[in-house]
């Protein structure tokens, strides 16, 4: 069974740039969330979609946006690039908008480089 | 003040030693408690978790958790090479929709 897939594995971008991160949910999960974890940190919740609507969403600034698709996908999009965007970029799946820890599955994440 | 604090390290052990790591939370409405294992390059992996207060065992791996005191500990007996990776602490928030990470352990077993 294909689990939580994350693309592309790493990029790297100019300050200013748009980004946009894609995450694919394990198969029957209709919920996903998108964390940021910033070298040495741990991982940061920024959104949740469930049914292709915002259900719950950080403490992120504004250019941080996503949306989800009819087939429970997600894309991440971040506007006007800054460095202190560099980060590693997760993905969790769960079958609900609600789970237990063990209902959550991360993918393996996209590495974002600001230059 | 953070919801969930852990000490970043690093931790380095030989093999064979017990490894201890800790964390603290402020939120006494969290229920879940979690251990996730992330290795260079992966995303984290859910290792232990526990409900409310008391202890789980799973072969090497030890997760206590103290409410009265708000104190998360993870304990590792005979500790492998393999063993080395990033262990986060982690609580489940109330509405059971967000995981709330602390900064991750840095651990290195060495033969």
């Amino acid at each position: 069974d294909a689990g939580v897939t994350q693309s592309p594995t790493h990029l790297i971008k100019t300050r200013g740039q748009q980004v946009t991160l894609r995450c694919s949910p394990i198969s029957g999960h209709k919920s996903v969330s998108w964390y940021q974890q910033v070298l040495g940190q741990g991982p940061q919740f920024i959104f949740q979609y469930y049914e292709k609507e915002e259900r719950g969403r950080g403490n992120f600034p504004d250019r941080f946006s996503a949306r989800q698709f009819p087939n429970y996908s997600s894309e991440l999009n971040v506007n006007a690039l800054l460095l202190g965007d560099s980060a590693l970029y997760l993905c969790a799946s769960s079958l609900d908008i609600v789970a237990p820890p063990y209902g959550y599955t991360f993918g393996s994440g996209t590495r974002l480089t600001v230059v | 003040q953070k919801e969930v604090e852990q000490d970043p390290g690093p931790l380095s052990v030989p093999e064979g030693a017990i490894v201890s790591l800790n964390c603290t939370y402020s939120n006494s409405a969290f229920q879940y408690f979690m251990w996730y294992r992330q290795y260079s390059r992966k995303g984290p992996e859910l290792l232990m978790y526990t409900y409310s207060s008391g202890n789980k065992e799973d072969g090497r791996f030890t997760a206590q958790v103290d409410k009265s005191s708000k104190y998360i500990s993870l304990f590792i007996r005979d500790s492998q090479p393999s063993d080395s990776a990033t262990y986060l602490c982690a609580s489940l928030s109330g509405g059971y929709n967000k995981l709330i990470f602390g900064a991750g352990t840095r651990l290195a077993v060495h033969p």
